[in-house]
């Protein structure tokens, strides 16, 4: 099974600076299509997951472009530019190559300072 | 608008056997595969079981093989999760969740979630 490795796991962050949150897997995520499936979800306090970008760099539709994702290979990056209250809770990174199962990181909490 | 409903949780023996459901409406509901994920109290996610469009693949986590069902009735828009041989490390909010595989897709959308109290 592919292992998904988040740091840090916490966070805290004055509002209005960046954050950045790292991903590392234990395999390439290069599907043998050419793509890359690693995703982020948020998750609020409260309430369900919501996935954020999907392929690397993808945003999905409603999420502020102050949310980006970059990356190759095994290692991924989630950049928040200027961090808003709204942004609070844990992000998870997720792979979908090498499947199954579909593993997760282990989720990284911000906080605001 | 994808709508995920989830229902059935609720508070079980250990040894005991609880189904979920998961209604959806807002897409096209054999077209996409089914999945549901469960998080353990103040714990990260896991991957529990995916059931294609069609029905005609599933897969389970090693967590639940043997022990969980995943079944789907296109005619009711709807997915289930049939828990057998219940352990306290099932305890969990149960989330299902729409997507392709094929694509790398597999949990585009969430539904709110269902708690599963499994006791000794």
């Amino acid at each position: 099974d592919v292992v998904m490795t988040q740091s840090p796991l916490s966070l805290s962050v004055t509002l209005g600076q960046p954050a950045s949150i790292s991903c590392r897997s234990s395999q390439n995520l290069v599907n043998g299509d050419g793509n890359t499936y690693l995703s982020w979800f948020q998750q609020r306090p409260g309430q369900s997951p919501r996935r954020l970008i999907y392929e690397v760099s993808n945003r999905d539709s409603g999420v502020p472009d102050r949310f980006s994702g970059s990356g190759s290979g095994t290692d991924f990056t989630l950049k928040i530019s200027r961090v808003e209250a709204e942004d609070v809770g844990v992000y998870y990174c997720m792979q979908a190559t090498h499947w199954p199962p579909w593993t997760f990181g282990q989720g990284t909490k911000v906080e605001i300072e | 608008e994808v709508q995920l409903l989830e229902s059935g949780g609720g508070l079980v023996q250990s040894g005991g056997s609880l189904r979920l459901s998961c209604a959806a409406s807002g897409f096209t509901f054999r077209n996409f595969a089914m999945s549901w994920v469960r998080q353990a109290p103040g714990k990260g996610l896991e991957w529990v079981s995916v059931i294609f469009g069609g029905g005609e693949n599933s897969y389970y986590a090693d967590s639940v093989k043997g022990r969980f069902t995943i079944s789907r009735d296109n005619s009711k828009n709807t997915v289930y999760l049939q828990m057998s041989s219940l352990s306290r490390e099932d305890t969990a909010v149960y989330y299902c969740a729409k997507g392709r595989v094929w694509n790398g897709s597999p949990f585009e959308s969430w539904g709110q979630g269902t708690l599963v109290t499994v006791s000794s």
